[in-house]
């Protein structure tokens, strides 16, 4: 268990919807970064948080959005929704924002768009 | 671009050594790290190379070589329980870009 949770952990539902993906840290860590893993695509870096602030962004569709909250929590927003993005989304989080610092993987949430 | 590069399959024997490579084609990383998934679970963190040379771990080694942009993840004795997939990721801007991973599969 690596102190990360996310929730839900299975998602179902139809294109055009919109989901709410929800992620909180280790205690004590203030780096919040989404991953994204598909079968075609491996584990692609979509969008990292530090203390509140967006600190580096990858491959970040625009229909995604994402906030980190006062109390460092944070949450991924998909929509519209498309059949392309049923995946596997993990969130991480790490103490530092920059250089290197470990990152620790929550479950994963498994989105299903049908 | 980016990109690292890492074979998509490896097959070997309990109690042998295996060794995954990773090349890669990028500039300006703080380093290669090496995290493991178990069937779909969340990757963990099992080593990690800021400079040349190797890193050794209890039975998980690696190594880094930034002037041949190479690194490799290296098993020994290996445990049917280390059957799954290992990713090399450099670490840029404070994010991890990811290769697209080598399966393992630890044969009795």
């Amino acid at each position: 268990d690596s102190g990360v949770t996310q929730t839900p952990k299975h998602l179902i539902t139809a294109t055009g919807q919109r989901v709410t993906l929800r992620c909180s840290p280790r205690s004590g860590d203030l780096s919040v970064y989404w991953y994204q893993q598909s079968l075609d695509q491996g584990l692609q870096f979509l969008i990292q948080y530090y203390n509140g602030e967006e600190r580096a962004k990858g491959n970040i569709l625009e229909r995604f959005s994402a906030q980190q909250f006062p109390d460092l929590h944070s949450e991924l927003n998909l929509s519209p929704l498309e059949l392309g993005d049923s995946a596997l989304y993990f969130c991480a989080s790490s103490t530092g924002g920059g250089s290197y610092n470990e990152q620790f993987f929550g479950p994963g949430t498994r989105l299903t768009v049908l | 671009g980016q990109s690292l590069e890492q074979p998509s399959e490896v097959t070997a024997v309990e109690g042998a050594i295996v060794q995954i490579n990773c090349t890669y084609q990028t500039s300006g990383f703080y380093g290669l790290s090496w995290y493991q998934q178990h069937d779909g679970g969340a990757p963990t963190f099992l080593s990690y190379n800021a400079l040349d040379g190797l890193e050794e771990t209890g039975r998980f080694s690696s190594f880094l070589s930034r002037s041949d942009s190479y690194g490799y993840l290296l098993l020994q004795e290996l445990q049917m329980k280390d059957s799954a997939s290992y990713f090399c990721a450099v670490t840029k801007g404070g994010k991890l870009i990811f290769g697209q991973g080598t399966e393992l599969s630890v044969k009795p």
